[in-house]
């Protein structure tokens, strides 16, 4: 199966700051996806992103499949975002599930 | 968006019973659906794929016999961790997705299991 890989691991910033995290796979996806997991463990979905450049409000998403790479970009930080942010690939074999890379926690403060 | 429902969201068992959980897609039909563990502070990490009418299929070093699912309808999956043990505390989310297998994934809001 495919390795997921995501940096940092963990991210301190202060409200209103910008960030950027990063999610490697290590073969061909055909489904990417961004999380926010909540304080009480629900995932929370952000981007559907197999391919190209998505925006939500202060968060925009790309994935670049031919270098094997995504990134999350949360612009005007909020302490409300912070959390761990999960990304998650699935290969091109039909019906196989989505692996999760370990995680970015992201700590905002005020 | 579609939604994913589990039940129960929390359970406390003694050591050596089972407990079910159920895993419901709410508005839509989930042909396959997933289920994952977590540890605290780490990722999840895939258990089984259940599918619709025949068996799971079991990640490497998962338990099937400790682990039991099924998946009864297009809209039902249920685990069972028979014989409990501490050990099998953990935190279990399922997940559907919609349509054909490439498509987006929903996930339920997770079951935390404590076994004493």
């Amino acid at each position: 199966g495919i390795q997921v890989e995501q940096s940092p691991p963990d991210l301190i910033l202060q409200e209103g700051a910008n960030s950027t995290l990063r999610c490697n796979f290590s073969d061909s996806v055909n489904n990417l996806q961004w999380f926010h997991q909540n304080p009480w463990g629900q995932l929370i979905n952000l981007f559907y992103i197999p391919s190209g450049t998505k925006q939500n409000g202060r968060l925009s998403a790309t994935t670049v499949a031919t270098e094997r790479y995504s990134l999350l970009y949360i612009s005007s930080s909020q302490t409300t975002d912070s959390g761990v942010y999960f990304c998650a690939g699935r290969g091109n074999q039909a019906g196989t599930a989505l692996i999760f890379g370990k995680g970015t926690t992201l700590s905002v403060s005020s | 968006g579609a939604v994913v429902s589990q039940h129960p969201s929390r359970v406390i068992c003694k050591s050596g019973t089972s407990v079910k959980i159920e895993c419901r897609s709410l508005d839509f039909q989930a042909t396959t659906m997933f289920w994952y563990r977590q540890f605290p502070k780490k990722s999840l990490m895939l258990m089984a794929t259940s599918n619709e009418g025949s068996k799971a299929t079991y990640e490497q070093g998962v338990e099937k016999d400790k682990f039991l699912i099924n998946h009864a309808s297009l809209t039902l999956s249920t685990l069972t961790v028979t014989s409990a043990h501490p050990e099998d505390s953990s935190f279990y989310i399922c997940s559907a997705s919609r349509g054909a297998s490439y498509n987006e994934q929903f996930f339920g809001p997770g079951t935390r299991l404590t076994v004493l």
